[in-house]
């Protein structure tokens, strides 16, 4: 099936940093990538969509200046968190459009992110 | 503004048992609904798609039915192993293929041997 790619699978960082996550798709190219964050024991929560080659679209309480997407080829996403503080602390995860087949989303297998 | 959740929030039960899980969902006007499976600190692993249109998938042990027009779908595993614990989480896309997935909080399970 499908793969979505992460890198890095977890990070600690300083505070005031910035981290970057990647996100693959392995073996087919998407046009459309999202960006989850999930706290402990709570669901995923979207952040943003990113397509290919456009800006990605924030969803409301989202600093778009702190978590900065480039969608910049049609199988590789990033996710830049600037200026990390311990709040930013999270798991990540991202999931991809198969273009080819539309309804199929693909999840990455996260991120773990923890600032001191 | 949909909203999804999801009942229990955790189960526990001992192995062989069948099982079912709850999700419901406030706007009806739904795409499809999808079920995940997710392991402690992993991504997701889709289990099973509905699409608006159908009752039921199955899937080897997992069954998923929908009723679209009261809002709810269930899951259930039969003849439960401790191979499925982990978090399943429920997700419906409302408005076509292009739309975002909306997920419930999910329920976590533990099947013990």
């Amino acid at each position: 099936g499908a793969v979505v790619s992460q890198h890095p699978s977890w990070v600690i960082c300083k505070s005031g940093t910035s981290v970057k996550i990647e996100c693959r798709s392995l073996d087919f190219q998407a046009t459309t990538m999202f960006w989850y964050r999930q706290f402990p024991k709570q669901s995923l929560m979207l952040m943003a969509t990113s397509n290919e080659g456009s800006k990605a679209t924030y969803e409301q309480g989202v600093e778009k200046d702190k978590f900065l997407i480039n969608h910049a080829s049609l199988t590789l996403s990033t996710l830049t968190v600037t200026s990390a503080h311990p709040e930013d602390s999270s798991f990540y995860i991202c999931s991809a459009r198969d273009s080819g087949v539309k309804e199929t989303q693909y999840f990455g297998p996260g991120t773990r992110l923890l600032v001191l | 503004k949909q909203e999804v959740t999801q009942i229990p929030a955790a189960l526990s039960v001992p192995e062989g048992e069948n099982l079912v899980l709850n999700c419901s969902f406030t706007d009806s006007a739904i795409y499809n609904l999808q079920w995940f499976r997710q392991d402690p600190g992993k991504g997701l692993t889709s289990l099973l798609l509905i699409q608006s249109s159908q009752r039921e998938q199955t899937s080897g042990r997992l069954n998923a039915s929908l009723d679209k027009s009261s809002g709810r779908s269930t899951l259930y595993i039969a003849a439960s192993q401790p191979g499925d614990s982990a978090t399943y989480l429920c997700a419906v896309r409302r408005g076509g293929s292009g739309s975002r997935l909306t997920f419930g909080e999910g329920t976590q399970l533990t099947v013990n041997p």
